[in-house]
């Protein structure tokens, strides 16, 4: 089956630094990654489409300055929060899907903690 | 605009009980629905969608567009079967991205 996988999967940082995170399709590529935010005990909230060579598609309200997304090949996106801050803490998740398909496979996941 | 809706929170049921997990949409087009499901310390995985009309896990659920609704059913629950349930829905054509509802954790008593 299609995986996908997250690094890392835990990171603490000091507020004001910035954190990459990584998200792979490992063994199909897609076009088109998707980035989430879920906060404790509460839903998925898409942040933005990343697709391929061109740049994301950002949800209202999320700020595309804070949140970098790059999609530099069809298994690798990225999502590098800036000058992090405390509220920035969260649960990240992305997720992957197939070419011309509806279906999204997801990631373990990254909790993010800012001090 | 598309919403999804998932109105308890937390759901008990007792082994061998029939279940059913609330889900209501509102879209105004014609939306692909599924249902995601997470068990612990898992990752979100695909449960079912409507268009595949299939019983995954013992689980079904049918969308009907008078009531709006994508309620999951599984006439006798298990205790592998507690988990966190998300009803999802894509609308726009050519759009892959997904619009989850808040969740529901059942919890599937011995």
């Amino acid at each position: 089956g299609a995986v996908v996988s997250q690094h890392p999967s835990r990171v603490i940082c000091k507020s004001g630094t910035s954190v990459k995170i990584e998200c792979r399709s490992l063994d199909f590529q897609a076009t088109t990654m998707f980035w989430y935010r879920q906060f404790p005990k509460q839903s998925l909230m898409l942040m933005a489409t990343s697709n391929e060579g061109s740049k994301a598609t950002y949800e209202q309200g999320v700020e595309k300055d804070k949140f970098l997304i790059n999609h530099a090949s069809l298994t690798l996106s990225t999502l590098t929060v800036t000058s992090a801050h405390p509220e920035d803490s969260s649960f990240y998740i992305c997720s992957a899907a197939l070419p011309a398909a509806a279906l999204q496979y997801f990631g373990p996941g990254t909790r993010l903690t800012v001090l | 605009a598309q919403r999804v809706t998932q109105p308890e929170k937390l759901l008990s049921v007792f082994k061998g009980a029939p279940v059913e997990l609330k889900c209501n949409y509102s879209y105004s087009g014609s939306p692909e629905l599924f249902w995601y499901v997470q068990y612990s310390r898992q990752r979100l995985q695909l449960l079912l969608r409507h268009i595949s009309r299939e019983s995954i896990k013992g689980f079904t659920a049918d969308l009907n567009k008078g009531e709006t609704s994508f309620h999951l059913k599984k006439p006798f629950a298990q205790e592998e079967d507690s988990a966190m349930y998300y009803c999802a829905l894509r609308g726009q054509t050519g759009a892959n991205n997904l619009f989850f509802g808040t969740g529901t954790r059942l919890t599937v008593i011995p």
